[in-house]
């Protein structure tokens, strides 16, 4: 079956432009996850959504970034008014439910602000 | 709060040989659970393998498993036989029981695996 996909693959933006980068979890899992990985780094939580609803964004680096999931399916991270420290990998995954082990990730999107 | 540290940042391996990935960890939760994920050149996260902290037996999966010892707080993985395919960065995570830890996983900074021919 279909696994995480997330869009775009690549962006490269210049600063100050606002972004979104787009989630398609695995059909059927509630719980969807953004994390950043910047370069030479682990993962960091950024935001958690357990069907449309985010009980968690205690994650976000700054009230730049913000997030939205609809129909308990496709989630937009946003970046507004991207700075130069922002230029990370951002990876989205999905499991059935929070609670459940295993997270499933998606290829990431490696965004450039030049 | 937990944490997670991989104190290699790199390893060699000799394709066939088994190695070792170091992983400790630390946490206030009475129950956890930790993880290993494999990360190519690709970028994706690709798990590999999970173990609970009141699991008796060490989790294995095909050639891996996990070497865990909890009174140390590490949870080791081990690839037996390598092969090159192997090379990729591995990641060392957990995730906690309680409050915001209970959903959210903590990773390692990663060790960068290179199988040698």
């Amino acid at each position: 079956g279909a696994g995480v996909s997330q869009s775009p693959s690549n962006k490269v933006t210049e600063k100050g432009k606002d972004v979104e980068l787009r989630c398609d979890p695995i059909s059927g899992h509630t719980a969807l996850y953004w994390y950043r990985q910047r370069l030479g780094q682990g993962l960091e939580f950024l935001i958690y959504f357990q069907g449309n609803s985010a009980p968690d964004k205690s994650g976000l680096p700054s009230d730049r970034f913000s997030a939205e999931r609809t129909g308990e399916s496709v989630s937009t991270l946003t970046i507004q008014r991207t700075q130069q420290e922002d230029s990370a990998v951002y990876l989205c995954a999905s499991s059935p439910h929070y609670w459940l082990s295993e997270q499933y990730f998606g290829p990431g999107t490696r965004l450039t602000v030049t | 709060a937990q944490k997670i540290t991989q104190t290699q940042p790199g390893m060699f391996v000799q394709e066939k040989e088994a190695v070792t990935l170091d992983c400790t960890y630390d946490t206030s939760d009475p129950s956890y659970g930790l993880f290993w994920y494999k990360q190519p050149s690709s970028g994706e996260m690709i798990f590999l393998i999970y173990q609970g902290s009141y699991d008796q037996q060490n989790a294995t999966e095909g050639r891996y498993s996990l070497n865990f010892q909890k009174a140390r707080k590490s949870a080791n993985l081990v690839i037996s036989a390598s092969q090159l395919g192997d090379s990729a960065m591995y990641f060392c995570a957990m995730r906690g029981d309680s409050g915001a830890g209970s959903y959210q996983l903590t990773f390692g900074k990663g060790t960068k695996l290179s199988v040698i021919p």
